[in-house]
């Protein structure tokens, strides 16, 4: 079964550098989130990205963050300066349409901000 | 705005117990339901699913109905095993026409004894 592969599985860095988290999307699928858990905390949603443009974002989603495919087929999430508040469970997720469509979700990358 | 509200957990069960998981929403118009499940270690994978009231979603042994009087999708099972220990995740989407982020509910902790 075709599955959402997400790259690193954990990231250590220092607070105010940059990292990028990887996605390879489902093959198909054509709308890509991204959504973090905070440990002990809900699944929060980060920002939905269709045709090539951000269709929404959450709040926390602010000027340290950007989304793209490079590739045509990767889809990252770039975090510009971490702070510490940033280290999260960080999910990429993955549908085929958008309206009552499932979104497939990968294993996450953790992310500790030091 | 949206929201999903879980009964507080972790719960603890014997092996062929009965489940209940309580889950109500607060949402505009008729949105989607779903539960997630997360095993160790593993991302998120969808349940089950009901895109419209009175719908009850299936898949191994797991059951929800969707209660629009009541805004509730509350998650059973007859008869639970040890392999069903795992987090699990009440979540809505937006109706047709809006944005298709998934809002979660905070989860809640099943362990199954033997």
């Amino acid at each position: 079964e075709p599955e959402v592969t997400q790259t690193p599985s954990h990231q250590v860095t220092q607070m105010g550098q940059e990292v990028i988290l990887r996605c390879v999307p489902i093959s198909n699928h054509l709308y890509f989130y991204w959504y973090r858990q905070i440990l002990g905390q809900k699944v929060e949603f980060l920002v939905s990205f269709y045709n090539n443009e951000i269709s929404e974002k959450s709040e926390i989603f602010d000027d340290q963050f950007s989304v793209e495919r490079p590739d045509g087929s990767n889809f990252t999430l770039k975090i510009r300066s971490t702070k510490l508040e940033d280290s999260a469970m960080y999910f990429c997720a993955t549908s085929a349409g958008a309206f009552q469509e499932t979104q497939y979700f990968g294993p996450g990358t953790r992310l500790l901000v030091l | 705005g949206n929201s999903v509200t879980q009964m507080e957990g972790p719960v603890t069960l014997s092996e062929e117990a009965f489940l209940t998981i309580n889950c109500t929403y607060t949402a505009t118009g008729y949105p989607s339901l779903f539960w997630y499940v997360q095993y160790p270690g593993e991302g998120l994978q969808l349940l089950l699913k009901a895109t419209k009231a009175d719908d009850k979603g299936s898949n191994k042994g797991f059951e929800a109905t969707y209660r629009k009087e009541t805004t509730s999708f509350h998650l059973e099972k007859g008869s639970v095993q040890v392999s069903d220990s795992a987090v699990y995740f009440c979540a809505l989407s937006g109706v047709a026409g809006a944005n298709s982020k998934l809002t979660f509910g905070k989860g809640i902790t099943l362990s199954v004894r033997p």
